[in-house]
């Protein structure tokens, strides 16, 4: 069975940073494409970021260009998002998915975790 | 980006009713266009990739249809539990992007 595992949220002022952590388990990590995607409270979804199962393609939405950074560690079967210089509109419920890609960085996602809470705020 | 417009973004219906649910991008997007459903303060679940397969385990009271720019999600006779917010999204681009959603609720 598939399995994802957020943590890391919390309450953070604006500039802070913060590292979300996604721990996968029920699949072949490692050859598995893998994003992050967020909901702001009350709000639609918005696709944040994706990594290859190598970790050699790396994709970033507009919105956190610059701030953000994926990555994973496919010996331990999770999959990292590095936030910094936080924004109150990055105040949001943080998924990670696991992504079928279709091509470089494009696809569906299949399964996702339950969600982790960055908050925003001063 | 590849903006993408569902509508309606809110549709009240009965149980055993026939419901569509349109969502439209600003380019086209070829069959590049999935569907997912969210219940309250759960994560989205997938219900239809490349616009017309249905996956897994989803009922099939579930379709999509579309190319191009202009895709539907159909559930053909309502049940208690397809009351949710329903999202498409475009994956032809690699910034991927959704819908606003739309929220189906009960009569």
């Amino acid at each position: 069975e598939v399995q994802l595992l957020e943590s890391g949220g919390g309450l953070v002022q604006p500039g802070e940073s913060l590292r979300l952590s996604c721990a996968a388990s029920g699949f072949t990590f490692r050859t598995q494409a893998m994003t992050w995607v967020r909901q702001a409270p009350g709000k639609g979804l918005e696709w944040v970021s994706g990594t290859s199962g190598r970790a050699d393609s790396t994709y970033y939405a507009d919105s956190v260009k610059g701030r953000f950074s994926i990555s994973r560690d496919n010996s331990k079967n999770t999959l990292y998002l590095q936030m910094s210089s936080l924004r109150a509109e990055d105040t949001a419920v943080y998924y990670c998915a696991k992504l079928i890609e279709f091509s470089s960085g494009r696809g569906y996602f299949d399964y996702w975790g339950q969600g982790t809470l960055v908050t925003v705020s001063s | 980006d590849i903006q993408m417009t569902q509508s309606p973004s809110s549709l009240s219906a009965s149980v055993g009713d026939r419901v569509t649910i349109t969502c439209r991008a600003s380019q086209s997007i070829s069959s590049s266009l999935n569907w997912y459903q969210q219940k309250p303060a759960k994560a989205p679940k997938l219900l239809i990739y490349a616009a017309s397969s249905l996956q897994s385990g989803v009922p099939s009271r579930f379709s999509g249809s579309g190319s191009g720019t202009d895709f539907t999600l159909t559930i053909s006779s309502l049940q208690p539990e397809d009351f949710a917010t329903y999202y498409c999204q475009q994956s032809y681009s690699t910034s991927m992007t959704f819908g606003q959603g739309t929220r189906l609720e009960i009569k």
